[in-house]
């Protein structure tokens, strides 16, 4: 089964930063690759799907890279609304598989 | 509107089985494959199991392959997770969530219902 790794598992930024998430999987998954925020008490929010792709009404301060191995989700200019919990996803082939999540929290 | 609604979490007891459903609507039912994910109390989101709009693809996790079984039926537009053997550590928030649509053979994952919980404890 495919693998998935998020670096770092949280960190504390400020309104107005811009942040870097990191995704790695254990073996190539082509850009089969879906991030997605999760606040709370709440479902996930799908972000980006096909490592790039801006899912339909999510902001455009949200954007995302790579391919194969190796991704990153960026947040340009972190907003109140966007301190949650990130997860990256693999829907290469099954078993499908999460990463273990990166929590942002004010700093 | 895309609605998920899942129902049949509990608590159980260790051994026991239970069978989750999650009734759906707002979209064509056998367009589109859904899955269960699940997350456990205070932990990150853990993908379950997956079926394909016309039930020919079927996936399961390895934490619950030969226990779970997923099916879905068009007629009810319900999908199912029939939970057998349950362990302490099948105990989490069960979502039902669709894939969106895409040109690729498998897709993320769009919609999702609030989640039906289950704990097993003795």
């Amino acid at each position: 089964a495919i693998r998935m790794t998020q670096s770092p598992s949280s960190f504390s930024a400020s309104t107005g930063d811009r942040v870097t998430i990191t995704c790695r999987a254990s073996q190539g998954i082509s850009n089969y690759l879906a991030w997605y925020q999760q606040k709370p008490g709440k479902a996930p929010n799908l972000l980006i799907y096909g490592a790039s792709t801006l899912q339909s009404g999510v902001p455009s301060r949200f954007s995302g890279s790579g391919s194969g191995t190796d991704f990153t989700l960026t947040i340009s200019y972190l907003q109140s609304e966007d301190f949650a919990t990130y997860y990256c996803q693999h829907y290469y082939t099954y078993p499908f598989a999460f990463g273990p999540g990166t929590k942002v929290v004010i700093k | 509107e895309v609605q998920l609604v899942e129902s049949g979490g509990g608590l159980v007891q260790p051994g026991r089985s239970l069978r989750l459903s999650c009734a759906t609507s707002g979209f064509t039912f056998d367009e589109y494959a859904l899955h269960w994910v699940r997350q456990a109390p205070g932990k990150g989101l853990e993908w379950v199991s997956g079926i394909s709009g016309n039930s020919g693809s079927i996936g399961y996790a390895d934490s619950v392959k030969g226990r779970f079984t997923i099916s879905r039926d068009s007629a009810k537009n319900a999908l199912y997770l029939q939970m057998s053997n349950l362990r302490a550590e099948d105990t989490a928030l069960y979502f039902c969530t669709k894939e969106r649509y895409c040109t690729a053979t498998r897709c993320p994952f769009d919609y999702w219902g609030q989640g039906a919980r289950v704990t097993v404890s003795s």
